[in-house]
């Protein structure tokens, strides 16, 4: 069964530059998260979809950070521009029904980002 | 204003100690906890959940939980150098909301 894939692994980038992460959710599940890790911050909710519809955007991240689903197996998280504090890894998980169910997470190894 | 409070920031145990990680909630609506384990370069794993109180046992891993004190804690037994990590937990409650503390990073001394 494959996990959760992330690419790139690796993401440099000169201030203001536009990125785009991207993430492949374990092949039925129905949630997908992405999150920012700083070692400062631990991890830090961006964006939430439930069955492909965006279900939260994660208040302070909206103005550069945007969260696409366009289909059930593919997610893109786009940062633009981007600026040095974005420097961070940022990790992608994917739940089968997380909703109140307690059922885990399972988490890609993450595109570790660097903005000159 | 973090929900989930882990304590230490950082631990050193020999190899064969016993390391004991925690984890303090303020929201009483949590009905469960889960505890990741993150080596470096790789994303979170999930290690094991706890929904009740009590002890939770899962080979060298004991979670506990007291509900009363919103406290949750890892034990690992016969600690070894592999077990060197960061070490996560999260609480969730039927409001569907995900909370993760900052982390634990374990170090195990060979």
């Amino acid at each position: 069964d494959a996990g959760v894939t992330q690419t790139p692994r690796h993401e440099v980038a000169e201030k203001g530059q536009t990125i785009i992460l991207k993430c492949e959710p374990v092949s039925g599940h129905n949630d997908l998260f992405w999150y920012r890790q700083t070692k400062i911050q631990g991890l830090e909710l961006l964006s939430y979809f439930r069955s492909k519809s965006l279900m939260e955007d994660g208040g302070a991240f909206k103005d550069r950070f945007k969260a696409e689903m366009l289909n059930s197996s593919f997610s893109t998280l786009k940062i633009q521009p981007t600026e040095p504090k974005d420097s961070a890894v940022y990790l992608c998980a994917s739940s089968l029904d997380w909703g109140g169910s307690a059922e885990t997470l399972y988490f890609g190894s993450g595109t570790r980002l660097t903005v000159l | 204003q973090q929900k989930v409070q882990q304590s230490p920031e950082s631990l050193s145990v020999p190899e064969g100690g016993m390391a004991s990680l925690n984890c303090t909630s303020s929201d009483r609506n949590f009905q469960y906890f889960w505890w990741y384990r993150q080596h470096s370069g790789e994303g979170p794993k999930a290690l094991m959940s706890i929904f009740s109180d009590g002890d939770k046992k899962e080979g060298r891993f004991t979670a506990h939980l007291n509900k009363a004190s919103l406290h949750v804690s890892l034990h690992i037994r016969d600690s070894q150098p592999s077990d060197s990590a960061l070490y996560f937990c999260e609480g969730g409650s039927a409001l569907g909301r995900l909370h993760f503390g900052a982390g634990t990073q374990l170090i195990v001394i060979p």
